[in-house]
């Protein structure tokens, strides 16, 4: 059974950058089959795709475009896990962090408990 | 950006009622549509992928259908447990949109 752990600070300052990691159990991250995804939910955006992680024949990264300039998604193979860094947060940035896999391409299952993440000073 | 709309919005309904919540792709996404039930602090669980399949340990009264834009989630008997928060998503492209999300309470 697939199961993914989050980890990070629930409380970060704006200006300064969120880090969050995802420990995989379960599966790969080196998986050629899935991709790692991490999504956000807030009252005002809902649940929003932030950008995923998947292995073919080598590492390929994509984020949502609002957020391309600030995201850093990195994989590690050693550890089994994948984390989020989201730099320049604002206030509009706070929301509950999940991460997930995305299964066949197409379905989110399953996904990490989620870590609220509250930018405030 | 394919946009999911889902309706109603909000839903009340009782124990053993069935209840039909729509979601609507502002363009044809095939199949490529799930469904997930949230419940308050917890994660979204997958119910229906690929618009019809029913997830593994999901009860058989949740199904789906539909195919291009329009799609539906029906929930037959009602059970305490399925007042939730229900949300459809696209998977065709990325950044595979969500519903903005159906709250299904108790009358």
């Amino acid at each position: 059974q697939v199961q993914l752990q989050q980890s990070g600070p629930g409380l970060v300052k704006p200006s300064q950058t969120l880090s969050l990691t995802c420990d995989i159990s379960g599966d790969s991250v080196s998986s050629t089959v899935v991709t790692w995804t991490w999504i956000r939910q807030s009252p005002s955006r809902g649940l929003e795709w932030l950008g995923r992680a998947y292995y073919r024949t080598k590492w390929n990264i994509d984020y949502a475009v609002s957020l391309k300039s600030r995201m850093t998604i990195i994989p590690d193979t050693s550890k089994n896990q994948f984390s989020l860094h989201l730099n320049s947060v604002t206030p509009e940035d706070t929301a509950v962090y999940y991460c997930a896999r995305l299964w066949g391409s197409s379905w989110f299952d399953p996904w990490g408990p989620g870590t609220l993440v509250t930018v405030s000073s | 950006d394919i946009q999911m709309t889902q309706s109603p919005s909000s839903l009340s309904a009782s124990v053993g009622d069935r209840v039909t919540i729509t979601c609507r792709a502002s363009q044809s996404i095939s199949t490529y549509l799930n469904w997930y039930q949230q419940k308050p602090g917890k994660a979204p669980k997958l119910l229906i992928y690929s618009a019809s399949s029913l997830q593994s340990g999901v009860p058989s009264r949740f199904s789906g259908s539909g195919s291009g834009t329009d799609f539906t989630l029906t929930i037959t008997s009602l059970q305490p447990e399925d007042f939730a928060s229900y949300y459809c998503q696209e998977s065709l492209i990325i950044p595979y949109g969500f519903g903005q999300g159906t709250k299904l309470e108790i009358k």
